[in-house]
């Protein structure tokens, strides 16, 4: 079955980084893009970036963009998302969602989320 | 940007009546838009895509409407399970964006 693992969340100061991996399993990986969305404490979804099945294609929302980055190893199964020069607004539950197809659709499945705390 | 904006906020019914909500987008997505349905503690789960096709898996009573700008997602007997938090997502432009969410809660 379709599974995504999230992990490396976790406490940091702000101004620090941090990497997030997605671990994939149950479906061809390399045919399908990854997004990242992620949701604040008790708030509504934001989508974070998207990078497409072969790499080739990254998107960001504004409020990452240049401070973030998204990459795959599609012989690991696992996407990554960089994130760097954190600020608190950025505390959220991370979760990686698989697009239903190259990285222009929907997210039919989801991982459970790694919560990421910026914080003094 | 695309904006969405999901009304109502909450929405208190029973199990048994009918759940309209609603999703409007600041401009046309045409019928790139979807559902998803999250439960506290959960990651959301995609009922309807492209405006009105069900996902794989979701029951029948679940069917979404719409397009251009206003989009319609009915729950036809709520279930006890139903009850969560609905959200709307556009695939029409970069960056994609979520409506801000309705509670479907128990009265």
């Amino acid at each position: 079955q379709v599974q995504l693992v999230e992990s490396g969340g976790g406490v940091v100061q702000p101004g620090r980084s941090l990497r997030l991996s997605c671990a994939a399993s149950g479906f061809s990986f390399s045919t399908y893009g990854i997004h990242w969305v992620r949701q604040p404490p008790g708030k509504g979804l934001e989508w974070v970036a998207v990078i497409w099945y072969d790499g080739s294609n990254e998107y960001y929302a504004d409020s990452v963009k240049g401070r973030c980055t998204v990459s795959r190893d599609n012989a690991k199964n696992t996407v990554y998302l960089q994130m760097n020069s954190l600020r608190a607004e950025d505390t959220a539950v991370y979760y990686c969602a698989r697009d239903r197809g190259a990285g222009l659709y929907y997210f039919d499945y989801w991982g459970q989320g790694t919560l990421v705390t910026v914080s003094s | 940007e695309i904006v969405l904006t999901q009304s109502p906020a909450t929405l208190s019914l029973s199990p048994g009546e009918r759940a309209t909500l609603s999703c409007r987008a600041s401009q046309s997505v045409s019928s790139y838009l979807a559902w998803y349905q999250q439960k506290p503690g959960q990651a959301p789960r995609l009922l309807i895509f492209d405006a009105s096709y069900r996902a794989t898996g979701i029951p029948a009573r679940f069917s979404g409407s719409g397009s251009g700008t206003d989009f319609t997602l009915t729950i036809s007997s709520l279930e006890p399970e139903d009850f969560a938090v609905y959200y709307c997502q556009q695939r029409s432009n970069w960056p994609r964006t979520f409506g801000q969410g309705t509670a479907v809660e128990i009265q």
